[in-house]
């Protein structure tokens, strides 16, 4: 069966310091993969998604990248993180059009 | 652009009575929705999608075309029905998923 991983759980970290949170999917093959921001009251917001490796698509002009370097792992970057990048940050995997998406456990990122 | 309103954000509802959790779209294409629910301490995942037609845990919702409605609904409210739900919807043409803001269920015993 599919899983997906992601970590770290939690995360703090200072005002400038740099930034890789990691998603990897096991059990299938050329995954769509997503990185969302969930902010309370806001409900999810779509960051980058990933049709196939190398292949980032990004949402919403910010201060984070990602990166697929590998067919089921998926990396959200920053060289220089902000107090507003504090946040949830949730992965998710689809197997691809129309299909449903599945979730990790995210990863509540503190900036101090 | 697609967009997904859930207009309330908390919603009580006493054990037992009808529970319905509003959810409206704005697509120019022909939608497919789907509701998710992320429990206490537990992932966010799918519920139900509008395509299967299928009642999960005791959950339905019912794509209106006409109101552009997808509204998710119970008879008979369980005190595990307590939750976070999200209405979402895909764009076809870029495998996007909109979520809605979510509604925060809450069933009093």
């Amino acid at each position: 069966s599919q899983t997906i991983h992601q970590w770290p759980a939690t995360l703090v970290q200072p005002v400038g310091s740099p930034l890789s949170l990691e998603c990897t999917v096991e059990g299938t093959s050329n995954p769509n993969l997503y990185w969302y921001r969930q902010a309370a009251g806001r409900g999810l917001q779509l960051l980058f998604y990933s049709v196939g490796i190398g292949q980032i698509s990004s949402e919403v002009p910010q201060n984070l990248s990602a990166s697929r370097p590998q067919d089921r792992q998926f990396i959200l970057s920053s060289k220089k993180l902000l107090l507003s990048d504090s946040g949830f940050y949730l992965c998710a995997w689809s197997a691809g059009l129309n299909q449903p998406q599945h979730f990790g456990d995210g990863t509540r990122l503190s900036i101090l | 652009a697609q967009r997904v309103t859930q207009p309330e954000k908390l919603l009580s509802v006493f054990k037992g009575a009808p529970v319905e959790l509003k959810c409206n779209y704005s697509y120019s294409g022909s939608p497919e929705l789907f509701w998710y629910v992320q429990y206490s301490r537990q992932r966010l995942q799918l519920l139900l999608r509008h395509i299967s037609r299928e009642s999960i845990k005791g959950f339905t919702a019912d794509l209106n075309k006409g109101e552009t409605s997808f509204h998710l609904k119970k008879p008979f409210a369980q005190e595990e029905d307590s939750a976070m739900y999200y209405c979402a919807l895909i764009n076809f043409g870029n495998e996007k998923l909109t979520f809605g803001t979510g509604t925060r269920l809450t069933i009093i015993p």
